[in-house]
């Protein structure tokens, strides 16, 4: 079976400090990627997604930056926060192109910018 | 600009009452509609969805009416339990790489 992994879960940074999230895909192969943004009780924000290694689209214009540098690896990178950047991060995957429309979450990662 | 309208933003209902969440989109290139249930803390999980060409899909206590000329869905919790109690999300699904928008959410409480 297919299993999402989202790390850290937690990090407290200070402004100015970059940023590193990392997540896999296991038990699938060729699978879209996405990185979601939730800011506190609200809506959930496409962030980036990437339909194969290397290829990265950006939704929203921002000081994030993300990178597929394998097949079921994607991070999610800033090399200076903002107070703007906490939130709730989350990783997503599907089985790709012509493979079906179910999205599937991670657990996410919660981001407190200080 | 929010491409997919959601209301009401909360919920009370009772134990064994109807809950009913509304969705509305603008963008006639959604193709798919599912519905995601987020428990605090925990990612979204899929609920149920459904295709434009079907207008309801049920799936025990829960239904999905969909009306593709007025380019509305909704859900309904039939029943509704206190375990019910999360945000629901409604969405569309775009694109090649079938990327979601998703509406602003629901929080949805059913009292015991």
């Amino acid at each position: 079976s297919q299993t999402i992994h989202q790390w850290p879960a937690t990090l407290v940074q200070p402004v100015g400090s970059p940023l590193s999230l990392e997540c896999t895909v296991e038990g699938t192969s060729n699978p879209n990627l996405y990185w979601y943004r939730q800011a506190a009780g609200r809506g959930l924000q496409l962030l980036f997604y990437s339909i194969g290694i290397g290829q990265i689209s950006s939704e929203v214009p921002q000081n994030l930056s993300a990178s597929r540098p394998q097949d079921r690896q994607f991070i999610l990178s800033s090399k200076k926060l903002l107070l703007s950047d906490s939130g709730f991060y989350l990783c997503a995957w599907n089985k790709g192109r012509f493979a079906g429309n179910t999205i599937y979450f991670g657990e996410g990662s919660w981001l407190t910018v200080v | 600009q929010q491409q997919v309208k959601q209301s009401p933003q909360s919920l009370i209902v009772q134990k064994g009452g109807i809950s009913i969440i509304n969705c509305a989109y603008e963008n006639t290139a959604f193709d798919y509609f599912p519905w995601y249930q987020q428990f605090p803390g925990k990612g979204p999980a899929l609920l149920i969805a459904i295709r434009p060409d079907v207008s309801e899909k049920k799936e025990g206590r829960f239904t999905i009416s969909f009306n593709k000329s007025a380019k509305q869905f909704s859900l309904h919790i039939m029943d509704s339990q206190p375990g019910d109690s999360a945000t629901y999300f409604c969405a569309a699904t775009s694109g090649s790489a079938r990327q979601l928008t998703f509406g602003s959410g629901t929080q949805l409480t059913v009292l015991p």
